[in-house]
């Protein structure tokens, strides 16, 4: 079966910049979820999806992340505006504990 | 609180010598405990959960709750386990919670 779909795999962006992920999880899996991983660290939640419905957003910084899950599926994850210590790679998983993307490596400047 | 602390960040062993990555949790309730790895390039991936209690690649790992540790074992390391290990505890939401992870390079 196809796996966790992740894009852009890189991205550079400035201080201040606005940026997106996009990620595809496997078909049918309702449960999607978004990790940030700092350089030296473990993966840490950012939000858990259950289908279109927000389950877990206790450590998203509301404040410049944002992401959504229109009609269940895809997710987008948004950072407005990113800082410096925003430089991650950011994964998507989805219905765990099996299923990782790639993950994007967000680099801010 | 809910935690996992791996104490090594980089573990270094010769070819063919016993491996113990060490992972202790902090839980209040019954815990779900994962060791998952991610090769050079590649994907995080399971490598394996305590309730399956099996042997994947070699690799072992008991959950003790007295000591509320789930180390990884493998008896005899291959250049090829070079990788990163990361222990995690899954909560009842389905999230999980990862450790800091451990280098594990094994020289020839």
């Amino acid at each position: 079966e196809a796996g966790v779909a992740q894009s852009p795999r890189y991205k550079i962006i400035e201080k201040r910049q606005s940026v997106a992920f996009w990620c595809n999880p496997i078909s049918g899996h309702a449960t999607l979820y978004w990790y940030q991983q700092i350089l030296g660290q473990g993966p840490k939640l950012l939000i858990q999806f259950q289908n279109n419905g927000v389950v877990d957003d206790s450590q998203l910084p509301k404040d410049r992340f944002s992401a959504e899950r229109l009609k269940g599926v895809d997710s987008t994850l948004k950072i407005q505006p990113a800082k410096l210590e925003d430089s991650a790679v950011y994964l998507c998983a989805s219905s765990l504990p099996q299923y990782f993307g790639p993950g994007t490596r967000l680099t801010v400047l | 609180a809910q935690r996992v602390t791996q104490p090594e960040k980089l573990l270094s062993v010769f070819k063919g010598a016993p491996v113990e990555l060490k992972c202790n949790y902090s839980y209040s309730g019954s815990p779900e405990l994962f060791w998952y790895v991610q090769y050079s390039r590649q994907r995080l991936q399971l490598l394996l959960r305590h309730i399956s209690r099996e042997s994947i690649k070699g690799f072992t790992a008991d959950l003790n709750k007295g000591e509320t540790s789930f180390h990884l074992k493998k008896p005899f390391a291959q250049e090829e386990d070079s990788a990163m290990y990361y222990c995690a505890l899954g909560a009842l939401t389905g999230k999980l919670i990862f450790g800091q992870g451990t280098t594990l390079q094994v020289k020839p």
